[in-house]
């Protein structure tokens, strides 16, 4: 079953901070987290793996609460080149496959 | 390869034809995906590969969809008697075995397919 995420869109001005949502109904192994620019391959930001865990990647960073089977990637002091479309992609205790949320479209502009 | 390559980036097909979209993943990559994209929408697993075996295909919306990966390393997705339906950008990703969990994916550019 498909992650949902929130919100759906987000529109900044640079150097302002945005919290997107990552919620699953299934007990999970890991969370990642992509961008994907328009007309390009997500690209890889982070993984996380236990719960409670934070990690960070420049200004962004994420928690993921195992209990809650839920996770939130933080973007503080936004840049131009944020802009894309995010998604979490979660993978179940006992499989190997990474099922991909629903997606939160990111525009920060000048 | 540096990175994922996919073929052919773009593919028009009448309905009913049949295509065929190639995988290079990055050498020494164990596991390979392959993931559908229909526009504005998340990438949807459809069927994945460690080494040569096929450990899941229950993704493949039906069975017009085939994939293989006979030697473990280039991979082909089959979509027999495309429908509008299938219309979608099909992408590829490859990954480093990990005992744990899926490591990071690296995708490749996708096969956009526009069926008529």
């Amino acid at each position: 079953q498909q992650p949902v995420q929130s919100p759906q869109a987000v529109i900044l001005r640079e150097g302002e901070d945005a919290v997107i949502n990552c919620s699953s109904s299934k007990a999970l192994y890991s969370v990642h987290w992509y961008r994907q620019k328009h007309g390009e391959a997500p690209v890889f930001l982070m993984i996380l793996l236990k719960g409670g865990e934070q990690k960070g990647h420049e200004k962004i960073s994420a928690s993921f609460n195992e209990k809650k089977q839920q996770s939130s990637l933080y973007l503080t002091a936004s840049q131009l080149s944020y802009s894309g479309t995010y998604f979490c992609g979660t993978e179940k205790i006992g499989t190997d496959k990474l099922i991909f949320g629903t997606g939160t479209r990111l525009q920060v502009f000048p | 390869g540096a990175g994922v390559s996919q073929s052919p980036r773009y593919k028009v097909a009448k309905r009913g034809q049949d295509v065929a979209l190639r995988c290079d993943p990055i050498s020494g990559h164990v596991s390979l995906f392959w993931y559908q994209q229909a526009l504005g929408q998340g990438p949807e697993f459809l069927t994945y590969f460690q080494n040569e075996a096929q450990l899941d295909k229950s993704g493949l919306p039906s069975d017009r969809f085939f994939a293989e990966r006979p030697e473990g390393s280039v991979s082909t997705l089959k979509i027999q008697r495309t429908q509008q339906e299938d219309s979608a950008v099909y992408l590829c990703a490859s990954s480093l075995v990990s005992d744990r969990n899926t490591g990071e994916l690296f995708f490749g550019e996708g096969s956009r397919l526009t069926v008529l």
